[in-house]
């Protein structure tokens, strides 16, 4: 079955760059992605990358698909206060997605 | 462009009683999903519609849960009854093309 796991926290100082880990089991996913939940609010779809691809880079995001060991992760250059949220890491394939649950980043300014 | 809208935005009810949710997704969006997001937890999928087609409504508890989308557009979301593990946020996300979700800021539920 698909499961999806990641670390519960990470705390980085404002300036530095975070890296979000993330391990999925479904070797069939088509995509992985990465999203954004602030308090209060929904989810907000971050990037995402085809399971081909080994890297995409997003002006302050880049993604990192290690495919044979099934690890994906999301690294914010010069971390600002305001990204500080939970990030959800997600596999799937054509309309069917299963999420993790969650990595709460915390910047301290 | 507006994003996905639903509404309420928070919900206390004692348990045994109906409640209802309502989401409007992005136009033009055929795709919409219902998620059950516990607290710490990510979204799980409750049901996913193709237009007013429900076509994976596996993880959907019928016993006390249902949903519609008349004419392909808005949905609703129904517990009746309520039960206090329940409690939980209720999001509802629209898509274009299968890859790309769009989520609406969710629906806080609370069963006393």
């Amino acid at each position: 079955g698909e499961d999806v796991e990641q670390s519960l926290f990470l705390s980085v100082r404002e300036g530095d760059s975070s890296v979000i880990n993330c391990t999925y089991t479904d070797s069939s996913s088509t995509y992985l992605y990465w999203y954004k939940q602030e308090p209060g609010a929904g989810l907000q779809l971050l990037t995402y990358i085809f399971s081909n691809m080994d890297m995409k880079q997003d002006q302050r995001l880049t993604v990192l698909l290690n495919k044979k060991d099934k690890h994906l992760s999301l690294r914010i250059a010069d971390t600002q206060t305001g990204d500080s949220a939970i990030y959800f890491c997600a596999e799937g394939g054509y309309q069917k997605v299963t999420f993790g649950t969650g990595t709460k980043l915390q910047v301290i300014p | 462009e507006a994003g996905v809208v639903q509404s309420p935005r928070y919900k206390i009810i004692e348990k045994k009683q109906p409640v209802a949710f309502w989401c409007n997704p992005i136009s033009g969006h055929n795709t919409l999903y219902w998620y059950l997001q516990n607290l710490g937890q990510g979204p799980e999928l409750l049901i996913r519609y193709e237009n007013e087609e429900a076509v994976d409504d596996s993880q959907l508890p019928k016993d006390r849960f249902s949903a519609e989308r008349l004419k392909g557009v808005d949905s609703t979301l129904k517990i009746q009854p309520a039960e206090l593990g329940d409690s939980a946020v209720y999001l509802c996300a629209s898509s274009l093309d299968g890859i790309e979700q769009f989520f609406g800021p969710g629906t806080r539920l609370t069963v006393l």
